[in-house]
């Protein structure tokens, strides 16, 4: 089974729609983050969460808002979607330590804003 | 400009060549650099990571940082059909800050 799951794995929605895609994780880590990932572009971080009760907005956290039901759960949201919010989404986990986190991804979400 | 750079390729090569894979940053902050695979339709997963100037390796693959220069390097020795993939930089300026990634290089290893 895998470690970081994401539901679901391709949407299709039409501009205006709210959404929601789904992270779950059997690590049992404490630090968890949404990317979204455009050609050319790389990773780019839209929020992140270091526990339940902590939430940050990343470097384009604009038209997204995330919610962390349990320490396993971290969901992203698409409150009024847009053509150009139509990318790859990755969720991500690690686990704090003294050293560099290694963050472990799951299998992504392919969004289409039509 | 972006804090890091990284050629799209695609690079292709035939099997058993040596693969090249590099990025150039510019802020001198970051301290950590890492090198992840993508495969198709899949998640990053990290390959290595090294923490100032220097060389590392790792079987088959060798980072090397030149924090003068601003330069990150990945090196795939003895190159494998199986090694085609994206290659991502990635980097940070200190330990539990967020990471900074290039955009990638798409690599293709023909047999």
């Amino acid at each position: 089974d895998a470690d970081v799951t994401q539901t679901p794995r391709n949407r299709i929605t039409k501009t205006g729609k709210r959404i929601m895609l789904e992270c779950s994780q059997t690590k049992g880590h404490d630090r968890m983050y949404w990317y979204r990932q455009d050609p050319g572009l790389g990773l780019r971080l839209i929020y992140y969460s270091f526990d339940v009760k902590d939430i940050n907005k990343g470097e384009i956290s604009d038209g997204y808002s995330v919610s962390r039901q349990a320490q396993a759960k971290f969901s992203l949201s698409l409150e009024s979607a847009i053509p150009n919010q139509t990318a790859l989404y990755f969720c991500a986990t690690s686990v704090s330590s003294g050293r560099v986190d290694e963050q472990f991804f799951g299998p992504g979400t392919r969004l289409t804003v039509l | 400009q972006k804090e890091v750079e990284q050629d799209p390729g695609p690079l292709s090569v035939p099997e058993g060549a040596i693969v090249s894979l590099n990025c150039t940053y510019s802020n001198s902050a970051f301290q950590y650099f890492m090198w992840y695979r993508q495969y198709s339709r899949k998640g990053p997963e990290l390959l290595m990571y090294t923490y100032s100037s220097g060389n590392k390796e790792d079987g088959r693959f060798t980072a090397q940082v030149d924090k003068s220069s601003k330069y990150i390097s990945l090196f795939i020795r003895d190159s494998q059909p199986s090694d085609s993939a994206t290659y991502l930089c990635a980097m940070i300026k200190a330990a539990g800050n967020k990471l900074t990634f290039g955009g990638g290089t798409r690599v293709l290893v023909k047999p």
